[in-house]
């Protein structure tokens, strides 16, 4: 199975920061990745797929970059909605893996 | 507005059987180009994928649970179920039902997500 190494596992930040989340895949995947939020007790939502196009309605704010073994999603300036935590997903190959999430929390 | 509901007991015997449906609304799970999956999560863990099932039955699975599980779809009542037997306390987890989007190109994904049902394996 491809494993999906993320990291950090959690940070800490304030409104405005840059924040930086990466994720690195055990074997090349192309652009077969997506990113998701979660927030406590609620279902993850798609943010990025193809590793860098944005799902409508998802902020600008937020973006996907990498392609084969290494990427990363940037939010350019964090929001206090977007203190949740963060999985990447591979859907290049069964089975499919997520990354251990990244919770961005308060600073 | 496409909705996902997840349905079945909350709580399962260990070595049973879980069972969970996923009931479909405002769309149809025989469209082309859409599969449906579940994916799960341990109470403070990350996700796991389980599965995922095309309209005409093709299922994929995940090897650490292949054994274990089944999944299948019901074209008829717009539901796709999620069977998982020999439970333990390991199998206790929100399990969350969700359609995904393919498309060439690497532009896939999982865009509409069930609310996710908690289901705890105890005796």
């Amino acid at each position: 199975a491809i494993q999906m190494t993320q990291s950090p596992s959690s940070l800490s930040a304030s409104v405005g920061d840059r924040v930086t989340i990466t994720c690195r895949a055990s074997q090349g995947i192309r652009n077969d990745l997506g990113w998701y939020q979660q927030k406590p007790g609620k279902a993850p939502e798609v943010l990025i797929y193809g590793a860098s196009s944005l799902q409508s309605g998802v902020p600008s704010r937020f973006s996907g970059s990498g392609s084969g073994t290494d990427f990363t999603l940037t939010i350019s300036s964090l929001q206090p909605e977007d203190f949740a935590t963060y999985y990447c997903l591979q859907d290049y190959d069964y089975p499919w893996t997520f990354g251990q999430g990244t919770k961005v929390e308060i600073k | 507005q496409l909705q996902l509901q997840e349905s079945g007991p909350g709580l399962v015997k260990p070595s049973e059987t879980l069972s969970l449906t996923c009931t479909v609304s405002g769309g149809s799970v025989s469209r082309s180009r859409y599969y449906w999956g579940w994916i799960r999560q341990a109470p403070g863990k990350g996700l796991e994928w389980i599965g995922t099932i095309y309209y005409i039955g093709r299922t994929y699975y995940n090897s650490s649970l292949k054994s274990r599980v089944t999944i299948s779809v019901d074209t008829s009542n717009n539901q796709f179920s999620l069977k998982l037997s020999s439970v333990t306390a390991a199998d206790t987890a929100v399990y969350f039902c969700a359609r995904y989007s393919s498309a060439s190109g690497g532009l896939s994904y999982f865009d509409y997500w069930g609310q996710g049902t908690l289901v705890t394996v105890s005796s």
